[in-house]
């Protein structure tokens, strides 16, 4: 079936560091892929997504491209701030929109 | 999008008792699900309410434990039965719209 693979944290960086968050997916078909954010205490946020091929999701210095020959969703930004931490989770979304599957997350802190 | 309110959005909660958990949407939405995010877990889809028909139920999730009810097409209630400490989480309610999820901001509940 669907599934996603997280990278496992906990990640600990310094402020304007460089971000990578592995994210691997197994899917039939052609499935949406997500990133979802959530801060302390809140609910998930959708941070980006992607519906296609090569398509590149970017949100608050955040990218991930969808790699179909990788099968893939890794999480990038360039220069973290301590805003930025928080717990990340990929996730996809089958063909038909109605089943959503969620990696482990992964949570970042990231230190001044 | 869709802005989602639930009540409570915490308590404290005696084992043996029951809590409902309220998820009010700002729009008319016909996927509501019904999730649980465990201590440092990622989350648990529990069942999936869809208007005017029963809720469907997740494997190792049983509607005597989480009677779930979908009177309308903004509106749904999740029941914790029974309450014991292994069900201290969070409890997010989602909607399905446009082929994303957007979430509630949670009830985190503790039971002693």
């Amino acid at each position: 079936g669907d599934s996603v693979t997280q990278m496992e944290g906990p990640v600990t960086l310094s402020e304007e560091a460089f971000l990578t968050i592995n994210c691997t997916y197994t899917a039939t078909g052609y499935p949406s892929l997500f990133w979802y954010v959530q801060y302390p205490g809140e609910g998930l946020q959708l941070l980006l997504k992607a519906t296609k091929a090569d398509d590149k999701g970017s949100n608050k210095g955040f990218e991930a491209t969808y790699r179909k020959e990788t099968t893939s969703f890794h999480l990038e930004k360039g220069s973290v701030q301590v805003s930025d931490s928080a717990v990340y989770f990929c996730a996809l979304s089958d063909r038909t929109g109605n089943q959503f599957y969620f990696g482990t997350g992964t949570s970042l802190t990231v230190i001044p | 999008s869709a802005v989602i309110s639930q009540k409570p959005s915490r308590d404290i909660c005696q084992r043996g008792t029951s809590l409902t958990i309220q998820c009010q949407v700002d729009s008319q939405v016909t996927m509501m699900f019904w999730y649980r995010q465990q201590p440092g877990q990622s989350l648990t889809l529990i069942a999936t309410a869809n208007q005017g028909s029963e809720a469907t139920y997740e494997s190792g999730f049983v509607i005597d434990k989480f009677p779930i009810s979908r009177p309308n097409l903004t509106f749904s209630t999740l029941t914790v039965s029974n309450m014991s400490p292994e069900d201290s989480s969070i409890y997010l309610c989602s909607v399905g719209l446009s082929g994303e999820l957007f979430f509630g901001e949670g009830s985190r509940l503790t039971v002693l």
